[in-house]
């Protein structure tokens, strides 16, 4: 049972336009989200993250925005760069709980 | 610069070998995970430690795997025997808290 979902396998956008990247969840416990970015042959690295008392946190170029009655979160990439392009995986949390449930991951692909 | 270092990086290994893939998290972080990641799951949780203390290895198939804290600096991994459906890249993490620093990945090949 998949508790964390992106249902884009991956995604192509523009140089200079934005990226939206979703993902849903089912678990109505989970109250802390993140986003990793992943590029081939290295680990996943934390990007940004959002608790559930908020429900929009940006961090320069990137922003998340979670609709708590939707189940749903988003991550806006604009512009987005070409150094953008790897897999994103989105995770779900209880806070305080270190334990994160992940997604299948989108890879992104930004077309120069 | 901390980070998690695993080892093997790569392992190629024939189908009934044992496979132990070692971790060292970053100093001074107290709890550990061992994650998976294939194409159809994603990133699954295997195991995770928290001072050492196994907490929660119910994503891990008993049967064939086991995961270990020997010390604070070291975690291992445990395939045996191993299987084809076992090839996948199996990732370190370690936190102090709600971010998780994930380590480059062991990738196995079971053949």
């Amino acid at each position: 049972d998949q508790q964390v979902k992106q249902n884009s396998p991956s995604l192509s956008v523009q140089e200079g336009r934005i990226s939206i990247l979703n993902c849903d969840y089912t678990n109505s416990m989970f109250d802390y989200f993140l986003w990793y970015k992943k590029y081939p042959a290295e680990g996943p690295t934390f990007l940004i993250s959002i608790s559930s008392i908020k429900d929009k946190n940006e961090d320069g170029r990137f922003t998340v925005f979670l609709n708590k009655s939707a189940k749903h979160l988003s991550l806006h990439i604009v512009p987005s760069q070409p150094g953008d392009s790897a897999v994103y995986f989105c995770a779900a949390a209880q806070f305080g709980n270190e334990k994160l449930t992940f997604g299948t991951g989108t890879r992104l692909t930004i077309i120069p | 610069d901390a980070r998690v270092t695993q080892t093997p990086r790569h392992k190629v290994t024939e189908m009934g070998q044992e496979v132990t893939m070692r971790c060292q998290p970053i100093l001074g972080h107290n709890t550990v995970f061992w994650y998976r990641q294939t194409m159809m799951q994603g990133l699954e949780l295997l195991a995770y430690f928290r001072n050492r203390a196994p907490l929660d290895d119910s994503g891990m198939p008993k049967d064939r795997f086991s995961a270990e804290m020997p010390d604070a600096t070291l975690a291992t991994l445990k395939i045996q025997p191993s299987e084809p459906r076992d090839s996948a890249v199996y990732f370190c993490a370690s936190s102090a808290g709600n971010t998780i620093y994930f380590g480059e990945g062991s990738w196995l090949t079971v053949v």
